[in-house]
């Protein structure tokens, strides 16, 4: 299986400010007969369902504010949000989707400060 | 704008079978650009994917629970279930449904969930 590890556990942010979430796979998650990751990030927040952030590593999802963007390739990925807003609290999960099981990293938890 | 609503029991005492059932609205499980998908998340922890089915029936399950885990598709009512037998208190969490994106044949990610069910399991 492939292990997904995200850092921090949890950070807190000041209102307007940069946060940035680390995911890092156990193996390569790169494609190269089509030159993609196949890594998404989700967002929860308390009492909801997952919600689809980013696919293919930095491709947002339709409806996602564009200060959430994503980056990285290979094994190295991360998650930015370029201004933190109240409504960003919440845990966001990366997911890898190369290989089954699919897995989640543990998630990371982030607040305001 | 597609909703994928999900029921089932909810307490459970162990070696019983779960059995949930996710219907989809706004969209079919016949389409060929999907698949349909099960992610549970025990309480305070992180997210654990089951399995998923197409309308062929087709499934890929997680080997770690592949000898309990049984889905299947119901093109006529529009829904898909899970059956997870020989429950235990390991096996309490939030089940979420999901509908999965194949944009290259494959089971990909996730882009819409059901709203989740606690299933307790308790003797």
């Amino acid at each position: 299986d492939i292990v997904m590890t995200q850092s921090p556990d949890s950070l807190a942010v000041s209102l307007g400010e940069r946060a940035t979430v680390n995911c890092k796979s156990s193996q390569s998650v790169f494609y190269s007969s089509n030159n993609k990751n196949y890594l998404a990030w989700y967002q929860q927040k308390p009492g909801q369902p997952p919600k689809l952030l980013i696919y293919w590593a930095s491709t947002r999802e339709s409806g996602v504010p564009d200060r959430f963007s994503g980056s990285g390739s290979g094994t190295d990925f991360t998650l930015t949000i370029s201004s933190l807003q109240a409504e960003d609290v919440a845990v966001y999960y990366c997911q890898q989707y190369y290989s089954t099981p699919k897995t989640f990293g543990q998630g990371t938890k982030v607040d305001i400060k | 704008q597609v909703q994928l609503q999900q029921w089932g029991a909810g307490l459970l005492k162990p070696s019983e079978t779960l059995s949930l059932t996710c219907a989809v609205s706004g969209g079919s499980v016949s389409s060929s650009n999907y698949y349909w998908g099960w992610i549970r998340q025990p309480p305070g922890k992180g997210l654990e994917w089951l399995g998923e089915i197409n309308q062929y029936g087709l499934t890929n399950y997680n080997p770690s629970l592949k000898s309990r885990v049984t889905m299947s598709v119901d093109t006529s009512k529009n829904h898909f279930s899970l059956n997870l037998s020989s429950v235990t208190a390991a096996d309490t969490a939030v089940y979420y449904c999901a509908r999965v994106v194949v944009p290259f044949g494959e089971a990909y990610y996730f882009d819409y969930w059901g709203q989740g069910a606690l299933v307790a399991v308790s003797s």
